[in-house]
């Protein structure tokens, strides 16, 4: 059981590249999550989503989109990449409805750009 | 969604309770109280969460007063390895709506040798 897994670890991009962050669960999870992390600033959420085929904006969705084509896999998208975009990035996953469901986080992907 | 404010940092000497407060102040009926924390880089970690009663668990305790405004995160025997970012947070779950999961700055807890 892997829980939350995030690919790349880590990705160094120029200004105005394009890039896809994958994150996958295999534990059934219907609620997964974006987050980035900045120094100082804690967690904020991109986006999020709720079930197969459905997405929703966070705190910090601008220059970020997301698919949810699958129940395991939430993908974040970065379609032209800015330094401003510098952070580490966290995706995380829950149950639906159930009092004991905290989320689980990946290890994050550190991204640059230059 | 209820908001949460904490202390942005506290000192505990090792082997002795560490006590994390938080403030929801707004906190509605049906909104959990949960409490993570991260280690350097790594994912956050989850410790424990609560709705009304005190909860206790391997790792800490979690009280929570009568009128849930407030709550105290205790680590009862703080050791260097609790060297973290402490996240209080509370958290809706409903069926049909969907669930925004918001983190504030946390608490940096330094365990002192």
């Amino acid at each position: 059981n892997a829980g939350v897994t995030q690919t790349p670890k880590f990705r160094v991009l120029k200004t105005g590249q394009s890039m896809t962050l994958l994150c996958a669960q295999d534990m059934n999870h219907e609620y997964m999550y974006w987050y980035r992390q900045d120094p100082g600033m804690g967690l904020r959420l991109i986006h999020y989503s709720v079930g197969e085929g459905t997405t929703a904006k966070g705190e910090v969705p601008d220059g970020y989109n997301v698919s949810r084509l699958k129940k395991q896999n939430f993908l974040l998208g970065l379609e032209s990449a800015a330094p401003s975009q510098t952070s580490v990035y966290f995706c995380a996953s829950s149950p639906l409805g159930q009092r004991d469901s905290p989320l689980h986080f990946g290890n994050g992907t550190r991204l640059t750009v230059t | 969604d209820a908001k949460t404010t904490q202390p942005p940092s506290m000192d505990c000497a090792e082997g002795r309770a560490a006590n994390l407060p938080c403030n929801h102040s707004t906190i509605s009926g049906n909104e959990y109280v949960y409490w993570y924390r991260q280690i350097h880089s790594q994912g956050p970690q989850y410790i424990i969460h609560g709705l009304k009663n005190n909860e206790t668990n391997e790792m800490a305790s979690l009280i929570i007063t009568e009128d849930r405004k407030s709550s105290t995160l205790i680590l009862p025997h703080a050791t260097l390895r609790d060297t973290a970012v402490y996240y209080c947070i509370v958290r809706v779950l409903m069926k049909t709506s969907y669930d925004k999961v918001i983190f504030g700055p946390g608490t940096s807890l330094s365990v002192i040798p």
